[in-house]
């Protein structure tokens, strides 16, 4: 089965750009989203169709598409954005999410 | 606004199945999928399946092929999700979510807590 693979953690100093990426064959072809979890809470879509912010994102978040790896980028990391942050996309119509990573900001 | 309120928490006997709603508001119900997604404790996101309102075709993740039935009420904007002969490692919360197949998942239920334990 289709596999998406991410680093189970991240830590990054507050003002620091975070890099999450997302492994998967051929993953560029498809449209990949990232989610934002906090504890005790539902899933928020942060990127969507690689590259666009959803609503009421911030801009320092942006998002990538190439090849095998997509990437959640945020620029000047803030103590909120600690979160485990999900990619996802799509193997023959059918929805595929990856492992997660859970990014801190120390 | 869009929102996608999920029915309360249950608790089920292994063996047992366990049927959840999610009740859809501020949109048009028929024009998206609803996807549902477990998070098991501690645990990632896994996609079981969706269901296209429109036409009330169904999609499901191979590993819950034959265990779960996804449907949808038209008339009240609700699609529903029923997991069958449940055991301990489908205690999970189960979320719905509204997506548009292979675009996006946009918006979110606040998530259903089933407890499968004897």
């Amino acid at each position: 089965s289709y596999e998406l693979t991410q680093p189970p953690s991240l830590s990054v100093s507050p003002g620091q750009t975070a890099s999450i990426t997302c492994s998967g064959d051929k993953l560029g072809n498809e449209y990949a989203s990232w989610f934002q979890q906090r504890p005790g809470q539902s899933p928020v879509l942060v990127i969507y169709e690689d590259t666009k912010r959803s609503s009421g994102i911030p801009e320092r978040f942006s998002g990538s598409n190439s090849g095998n790896t997509a990437t959640l980028t945020i620029s000047g990391t803030q103590a909120m954005d600690e979160a485990d942050y999900y990619c996802q996309s799509w193997d023959r119509r059918k929805v595929v999410f990856g492992g997660g990573t859970k990014l801190t900001v120390l | 606004q869009v929102q996608l309120v999920q029915s309360g928490a249950e608790v089920k006997r292994p063996g047992a199945s366990v049927k959840v709603s999610c009740k859809t508001s501020g949109y048009t119900f028929t024009s998206y999928d609803i996807n549902w997604v477990r998070q098991a404790p501690g645990q990632g996101l896994e996609w079981m399946g969706w269901i296209y309102p429109n036409s009330g075709n169904t999609d499901s993740a191979e590993e819950f092929q034959g265990r779960v039935t996804m449907t949808r009420d038209t008339s009240i904007n609700t699609a529903y999700m029923e997991l069958s002969s449940l055991r301990s490692e489908d205690t999970a919360v189960y979320f719905c979510a509204r997506g548009r197949e292979l675009l996006s998942i946009d918006h979110w239920g606040q998530g259903t807590l089933v407890t499968v334990s004897s």
